[in-house]
This record gives structure tokens, C-alpha cells and sequence, in this order.
């Protein structure tokens, strides 16, 4: 297996632009989970999705973010305006199950805004 | 609510002796308690886990943790470091009822030759 998938690896953008980041899940996972990075505030969970549905969106930073999950094989986080303070590393994960289960995560993307 | 701590940023050990990554918790139930290993420009890899059962918990590469639930600690720990094992260490809880894993701030562990 591949493993999670993202893409792209880095993205620079400028400020006030739309920014697309995208994510395969491992085949066959029901949860997936997208994550930020930052030296500041750590790992923060964003938002997770099971079955394609979105179950927890409250650590979305603001109404610029958006996820999207159309298909059980495909995600987007949209950042719509991007402004400096986005910079971080984007981490999409997928599992099995929830509860007491491990999590495998994409290699992330790099996203700075200028 | 549900917190994890990790009470170290940087944590530096000889290649060959023991190393210790401290992580403690705070649920107001049952844990689920994880650890993972993230290594430069790349994900998080998973590690070890407690669910239930025995305390000492084997995980990848040599590596294992303890639950201790009295002092609500899941320390990460190898007999014998590698200097491949420098990374940076993320001790995550689950609460068994709740739907959130919480990720500590994480511990850079450096391996000295």
C-alpha cells in the first residue's frame, strides 16, 4: 500500500490567494483526519471525517478554512483567503476505526504564505 | 478535557544509554494513550499504544512505555539509544469515550555518537 498520500509536498503562495491541499486516505479507511504544525501551537487536529461525513470541525481556525471529503478515496482543505499566519505544515491522516486505533499519516505539505 | 504534556522540548542521550521521553495526561476517564515518532519532512509514524492490560507496552524499534495510572504518566523508553533514533517524539490521549486524540507539544530527542 501506498500509505496516505498528499499533495502537493510544498506550496508558496501569496497572501490573499486560495490554496488547495489534497489527500488520499490508505484504501479501506473510515476515519481521516486533517492536522496542522506549527512551531507555535503544536500538532492541532482541524478536522475529521467518517464515512465521507464531516464529524468534527471545531478546530477550524475560521471560516477561511473548508474540507471537503467527496468520495472515500479523495480530500481538499481549502484556505480561501490565505494570509501569512496559515503557514504551517498540513497533515492529512486516515484509520481504521477510531477508539484505541492507531493513525497513519501523509507525509504532510508545506505551505507557506507569503 | 482531556491534556497531554510533554514536560521536555529537547532531551540529549549518549548513543548506548537508556533514554526516557516523560509524557503525562489528564482524562477525566479511561485513556487510550499513543506515541509516535516523526522524523524530518515526514509524518508521524506510529510507535506503541495502551489500550488495556499489561502496563508495559512493546512498541517499534525497541522501543516501550509504562502506564502508570497513580501518577498518570506513559514515559517512552529504550535500554540502548541510536543515534537513528533522533527525532521528535509526540505522546498523544484519547479519552475511551470521546472522539479527540490530543497530541502533547512534542520532545526532541537527540542521540550523541
Amino acid at each position: 500500500d501506498a500509505g496516505v498520500i498528499q499533495s502537493p509536498r510544498h506550496e508558496v503562495t501569496e497572501m490573499g490567494q486560495e490554496v488547495t491541499l489534497r489527500c488520499k486516505p490508505i484504501s479501506g479507511h473510515d476515519y481521516l483526519f486533517w492536522y496542522r504544525q506549527t512551531m507555535m501551537r503544536g500538532l492541532e487536529l482541524l478536522i475529521y471525517f467518517n464515512n465521507n461525513v464531516p464529524i468534527d470541525d471545531s478546530g477550524m481556525p475560521e471560516d477561511r478554512f473548508s474540507a471537503k471529503m467527496p468520495n472515500a478515496s479523495f480530500s481538499t482543505l481549502k484556505i480561501q483567503p490565505s494570509e501569512p499566519r496559515d503557514s504551517a505544515v498540513y497533515f492529512c491522516a486516515s484509520s481504521v476505526g477510531l477508539a484505541g486505533v492507531k493513525q497513519y499519516f501523509g507525509p504532510g505539505t508545506r505551505l507557506t504564505v507569503t | 478535557a482531556q491534556s497531554v504534556a510533554q514536560p521536555e522540548d529537547q532531551v540529549n542521550v549518549a548513543e548506548g544509554n537508556p533514554l526516557t521521553v516523560k509524557c503525562t495526561y489528564s482524562v477525566s476517564g479511561n485513556p487510550y494513550l499513543f506515541w509516535y515518532v516523526q522524523y524530518p519532512n515526514r509524518g508521524l509514524q506510529f510507535l506503541l499504544k495502551y489500550i488495556t492490560g499489561d502496563n508495559l507496552v512493546k512498541g517499534s524499534y525497541g522501543f516501550e512505555a509504562e502506564f502508570n495510572k497513580s501518577q498518570t504518566s506513559f514515559h517512552l523508553k529504550k535500554p540502548s539509544a541510536l543515534v537513528s533514533d533522533s527525532a521528535l517524539y509526540f505522546c498523544a490521549v484519547r479519552e475511551a469515550r470521546a472522539n479527540n486524540l490530543f497530541f502533547g507539544t512534542g520532545t526532541r530527542l537527540t542521540v550523541i555518537p
